[in-house]
């Protein structure tokens, strides 16, 4: 059954250090997001991306993060200057155009993220 | 601020009974609304969405909405112990862009045998 694949599945990083989140989503989907989940709260929404742009963020994504999708194959979350609020998972999800209206993201594993 | 809220749990349930889960938001613009289970150290898999006012029934899994009171429920019949899981209720506004998900908090449900 197709997935989505994140690496790393767990990251630890000194404060101020860059991180690149990786994901590859399920290959005919063309609607790619990234969530987080800080431990013990909410999922919450980071960013949607389509047609090689962001198609909505929230306030938490603001100009530390970005995304790409270097290639035909993977999506990409930076933080470039990680902080110590930034520790939590990160879930990337694709999701077909169907998909996409009807809410039923496929969601990878997750990347745990450790500022220290 | 849009706020999906939800009883944390834990709820019990006994193997074979009906659980009953709740979720109220405060968006008035939210249309669109999605249980979500997650295992625990797991993501996110969708159970069903539901648009309109009233119930939608997939096997042992049903949904209701109502709008006027922005009220969602979740009742898992017959429950099983691999339904012991947090149940995650989601909104979607129709001003959001698709995929852009409001999640509540999850309800912890334990079936014990």
């Amino acid at each position: 059954e197709p997935e989505v694949t994140q690496t790393p599945s767990h990251q630890v990083t000194q404060m101020g250090q860059e991180v690149i989140l990786r994901c590859v989503p399920i290959s005919n989907h063309l609607y790619f997001y990234w969530y987080r989940q800080i431990l013990g709260q909410k999922v919450e929404f980071l960013v949607s991306f389509y047609n090689n742009e962001i198609s909505e963020k929230s306030e938490i994504f603001d100009d530390q993060f970005s995304v790409e999708r270097p290639d035909g194959s993977n999506f990409t979350l930076k933080i470039r200057s990680t902080k110590l609020e930034d520790s939590a998972m990160y879930f990337c999800a694709s999701s077909d155009e169907v998909g996409a209206r009807t809410g039923e993201l496929f969601f990878g594993e997750g990347s745990r993220l450790t500022v220290l | 601020q849009k706020e999906v809220e939800q009883n944390s749990g834990p709820l019990s349930v006994p193997e074979g009974a009906i659980a009953s889960l709740n979720c109220t938001y405060s968006d008035r613009g939210s249309q669109s609304f999605f249980w979500y289970r997650q295992y625990s150290g797991k993501s996110p898999e969708l159970i069903m969405f539901i648009y309109s006012n009233g119930d939608k029934e997939d096997g042992r899994f049903t949904a209701q909405l109502n709008k006027a009171s922005q009220y969602v429920s979740l009742l898992i019949r017959d429950s099983q112990p691999s339904d012991s899981a947090t149940y995650l209720c989601a909104g979607r506004a129709t001003t959001d862009s698709w995929g852009k998900l409001q999640f509540g908090a999850g309800t912890q449900v334990v079936v014990t045998p």
